[in-house]
C-alpha cells in the first residue's frame, strides 16, 4: 500500500483479555518498529525487526507482549492479560533498508483502551 | 545513558510569527537526526531531517539547525500557521549498527490565531 496500515484503529477489551494488533508496512521496506504512546506523552520504543535478523526486543514491558512478523512483511504485537495500565496508542513505523533512505514512516496506530 | 530531550514541552506562538522548538540530545554517536509532526488523533508525520555532516537544512517554511558542539537541535517554522498547531519530536538516529530511533518528550505547538 501507499502507507503504513494499521488494525484495528481503536479497540476496546475487558482487562485480563488478550489483544492482537496489525501493521502492514510499507511495500519493499524491511526495517518494522513497534513503539507505544501513552496520552500527552512520548513514543515509547517496543521492538525492531530488520529483515531475517533476530529482532529487537529490547524494549517489550513485560513477558505479556510479543511480536512476530511473518515473511518478512505483516507484523503482529499481541498483549497478553491485558491490564490498565496498556491503555496506549500502539504505533507501527517501518523503512528501507540499513545503507538507504533513513526516515521511518508511521502508521496511524491502534488506539487500545482496558477497561 | 542515551537520551534525546526538549526545553520546552508547551509552546505558544501568534499567527504569522516565527516558531523555533528546541532539542537536546546526549548520544554524540548520533549521526542522523529528524523532526516529526504529531497532529491530534493522528501518527507522527516526517517534517525534515538532516545529517551531522551538516549543521543547516530547509524545507518548505521549515529549517533545522544542528549544532555538534552542544549537541543541540532546532526546527524553525516561519510565518507560523494554525494548521502548524501539534506536538512536534525530534528524534536520532546511528546509521552504523542497525536503525533503532529514539524519540524526545515532544512539544507542544499552539498556535494563536
Amino acid at each position: 500500500g501507499a502507507g503504513v496500515s494499521q488494525s484495528p484503529s481503536n479497540k476496546v477489551t475487558e482487562k485480563g483479555k488478550d489483544v492482537e494488533l496489525r501493521c502492514d508496512p510499507i511495500s519493499g521496506h524491511t526495517a518494522l518498529y513497534w513503539y507505544r504512546q501513552s496520552l500527552g506523552q512520548g513514543l515509547e520504543f517496543l521492538i525492531y525487526f530488520q529483515g531475517n535478523s533476530a529482532p529487537d526486543k529490547s524494549g517489550l514491558p513485560s513477558d505479556r507482549f510479543s511480536a512476530e512478523r511473518t515473511g518478512g512483511s505483516v507484523s503482529t504485537l499481541t498483549i497478553q492479560r491485558t491490564q490498565q495500565e496498556d491503555s496506549a496508542v500502539y504505533l507501527c513505523a517501518s523503512s528501507l533498508p540499513q545503507g538507504t533512505q533513513n526516515t521511518i514512516y508511521f502508521g496511524e496506530g491502534s488506539w487500545l483502551t482496558v477497561v | 545513558g542515551e537520551s534525546v530531550g526538549l526545553h520546552l514541552p508547551t509552546l505558544s506562538v501568534q499567527e504569522g510569527d516565527n516558531s523555533i522548538i528546541n532539542c537536546a540530545y546526549s548520544n554524540s554517536a548520533s549521526d542522523y537526526f529528524i523532526w516529526y509532526k504529531q497532529e491530534s488523533g493522528k501518527g507522527p508525520q516526517f517534517i525534515i531531517d538532516i545529517r551531522s555532516n551538516m549543521d543547516k537544512r530547509q524545507g518548505q517554511r521549515v529549517t533545522v539547525l544542528l549544532n555538534k558542539t552542544v549537541k543541540h537541535l532546532s526546527l524553525q517554522i516561519a510565518a507560523t500557521q494554525p494548521g502548524d498547531s501539534a506536538v512536534y519530536f525530534c528524534a536520532e538516529k546511528r546509521t552504523g549498527g542497525y536503525q533503532k530511533v529514539t524519540f524526545g518528550t515532544g512539544t507542544k505547538l499552539q498556535v494563536i490565531p
